[in-house]
């Protein structure tokens, strides 16, 4: 069966170190995967989005990596916040052909603390 | 979002009651959805829209009912609610791009409880 998988346990890390979360999935072949962010009682926010054919991609603190051999991508904040602090989704494509509806990871909280 | 708008943001029900829920936005996307979201459980597709004319069934659609007034109005029925269906419900729009990746737009979600 098809999965999406993201840490359940929260994680906890100090102001100014690197957060990594990942996201593995089986079963898929994404053309694309997304990240978005969600504060408690809010709807999720989109973040980036990084294709099949990218192994990399940046946005001012953050980076996604995506590697389809080993079916994960890692999502980084540098320099990391206590406003950092919040639940991060990943989404991908869940039927490869880069034209349907995102399917959603459970997400996984991140506490960054001062 | 300001661009999505949800209301009513919070409400309390009772078991067999109507409910219904109202989705608006602003930013032109022909593509609407609505999602409930559990903890541990994700979010979940119930139903989407692709134009006011293409009403299609998501993932979890049983007890829901949905009618899309037009291109920025998108609407949720309970027709006689549940306990299990109280959650965290959002709506969101998409508008694919050249590269046809459905980013979703969310809304401020509604909290429904039914007692």
């Amino acid at each position: 069966s098809q999965k999406i998988e993201q840490n359940s346990e929260a994680l906890n890390i100090q102001e100014g170190k690197t957060a990594t979360l990942t996201c593995n999935y089986t079963n898929y072949s994404p053309a694309y995967l997304q990240w978005y962010r969600q504060d408690p009682g809010r709807g999720p926010v989109f973040l980036l989005l990084i294709r099949e054919n990218e192994k990399e991609k940046r946005k001012e603190r953050l980076k996604v990596t995506f590697d389809t051999t080993l079916k994960q991508s890692l999502f980084h904040i540098t320099a990391s916040q206590p406003a950092d602090s919040a639940t991060y989704l990943c989404a991908l494509d869940p039927l490869g052909g880069g034209s349907y509806i995102p399917t959603f990871g459970r997400g996984t909280s991140l506490i960054v603390h001062p | 979002d300001a661009d999505v708008t949800q209301t009513p943001r919070n409400r309390i029900t009772k078991t067999g009651k109507r409910i219904m829920l109202e989705c608006s936005q602003t930013k032109g996307h022909d593509r609407m959805y609505w999602y409930r979201q559990d903890p541990g459980l994700g979010l979940r597709l119930i139903y989407y829209s692709f134009d006011v004319k293409d009403i299609n069934k998501g993932e979890i659609s049983d007890g829901y009912s949905v009618s899309r007034q037009a291109q920025a109005k998108f609407s949720l029925s309970l027709e006689s609610a549940i306990p299990n269906q109280t959650a965290l419900y959002f709506c969101a729009t998409s508008d694919p791009d050249r590269g046809s990746t459905d980013t979703q737009y969310f809304g401020p979600g509604t909290r429904l409880t039914v007692l």
